[in-house]
């Protein structure tokens, strides 16, 4: 019962490296999320997608793109990577709407250095 | 203004006490409340849903006013296990995205 399951767990990147966060949901869920998080801020929502093959900016998309891969799978790139990007980044997933639980992945923490 | 907001704390209170928090939200349209719990370094886990009839869950409890656009949480018999970081996330409404509050930072000591 893996639920959502991101990679890596821990990263570090130099100024300008791109690198893809992936993340996957084993519960059928049509919505998928990814949310960085830095202290004081809370969660901050980047991208989400509310069904396959859509796609929404979210509060903070500047730097990242993402691919929603299929109903399962929900990437986030960072093309070039910057220390303003160092944080803590969270995939998340719900049936829909969301008017129901979100379940959340383990984080990928980020240093860009 | 932010959409749903939260006292940061954080909230020192010894074990045994009974704490509260509230959250406010600014989208009266909107349909589920919810609070997580997020432990240091962890990802957010749900804690409770929150209906407008209010709900109870051992010494966890929720509320939901809808006039005033709140909820609450209250804890009772506090433990030190209870130390974490509550959020208060409300969806719907017209939206696909669950927004969460900041979160309110609990404390319990010996």
């Amino acid at each position: 019962n893996a639920g959502v399951t991101q990679t890596p767990k821990f990263q570090v990147l130099k100024t300008g490296q791109s690198m893809t966060l992936q993340c996957a949901q084993d519960m059928n869920h049509n919505s998928m999320y990814w949310y960085r998080q830095d202290p004081g801020m809370g969660l901050r929502l980047i991208y989400y997608s509310a069904s396959e093959g859509t796609t929404d900016k979210g509060e903070v998309p500047n730097g990242y793109n993402v691919s929603r891969l299929n109903k399962r799978e929900f990437s986030l790139r960072l093309e070039s990577a910057a220390p303003s990007q160092t944080s803590v980044y969270f995939c998340a997933s719900s049936e829909g709407s969301g008017t129901t639980e979100a379940f959340f992945g383990q984080g990928t923490r980020l240093t860009v250095v | 203004r932010k959409e749903v907001e939260q006292d940061p704390g954080p909230f020192n209170v010894p074990e045994g006490a009974t704490v509260a928090f509230n959250c406010t939200y600014s989208n009266s349209a909107s349909q589920s409340f919810f609070w997580y719990r997020q432990d240091c370094r962890k990802e957010p886990k749900l804690l409770m849903s929150v209906y407008s009839s209010g709900n109870e869950d051992g010494r966890f409890t929720a509320q939901l006013n809808r006039a005033s656009q709140y909820i609450s949480l209250l804890i009772r018999d506090s433990k030190l296990s209870d130390s974490a970081t509550y959020l208060c996330v409300v969806g719907g409404g017209g939206s696909y995205i669950p927004t969460f509050g900041r979160g309110t930072s609990l404390i319990v000591h010996p």
